[in-house]
């Protein structure tokens, strides 16, 4: 079946301007959860969704990130007011429990390049 | 808080020969799970193996076994007749009780033809 789907897969925009991340998780998985990965950096936990609601939004960096996910599938992840050091890969997984040995799979991740 | 470390950047193996790539993990759980993802350049993450804490034995996964040390925290990787299409970034992770997954900064492995 599908796997996880990002849009776009690159996105380049100015400084101060608003982007929005689309994940499209595999088809009934319920965890779905948001990581940033700098240049040569490991993965930076954003935000972890269960259903609709978001258990741990712990790692958002600060309040320009937002996450919302509607229907229990689609999320979007929002940048507000784009700084250079947002300049990183997002990688969206979604998983078929939240817990437990349930593997994530990852999309392929959106490219931000803050200009 | 939970930590993963990996405290070896790069490794490089000769074709065919064995390697093991190190990690540490710091928590006060008792029950969890642990992890081994490998990204090649396409940047695509995918499940090497999955251990969970509860179990002794060691995961193993065709060439790919771990060595899991619950009191020393340690989960380190072994693979073995290493292959070209091993050569990757290697990430160690960590599932809490809360759900979340915390990873370690990688392991970039080069295999030597």
């Amino acid at each position: 079946g599908a796997g996880v789907s990002q849009s776009p897969s690159n996105k380049v925009t100015e400084k101060g301007k608003d982007v929005e991340l689309r994940c499209d998780p595999i088809s009934g998985h319920t965890a779905l959860y948001w990581y940033r990965q700098s240049l040569g950096q490991g993965l930076e936990f954003l935000i972890y969704f269960q259903g609709n609601s978001a258990p741990d939004k712990s790692g958002l960096p600060s309040d320009r990130f937002s996450a919302e996910r509607t229907g229990g599938s689609v999320s979007t992840l929002t940048i507000q007011r784009t700084q250079q050091e947002d300049s990183a890969v997002y990688l969206c997984a979604s998983s078929s429990q939240a817990g437990g040995n349930s593997p994530l799979h990852f999309g392929n991740g959106t490219r931000l390049t803050v200009t | 808080a939970q930590t993963v470390t990996q405290s070896q950047p790069e490794m490089s193996v000769q074709e065919a020969e064995t390697v093991t790539l190190s990690c540490t993990y710091d928590t006060s759980e008792s029950d969890y799970y642990l992890f081994w993802y490998k990204q090649p350049p396409s940047r695509q993450m995918i499940l090497v193996i999955r251990q969970e804490a509860y179990k002794q034995q060691n995961a193993t996964e065709n060439r790919f076994s771990v060595n899991f040390q619950k009191a020393a925290k340690s989960f380190s990787l072994k693979i073995s007749d290493s292959q070209l299409g091993d050569a990757a970034m290697y990430f160690c992770a960590y599932r809490s009780s809360r759900n979340n997954l915390f990873f370690g900064t990688g392991t970039r492995l080069t295999v030597i033809p």
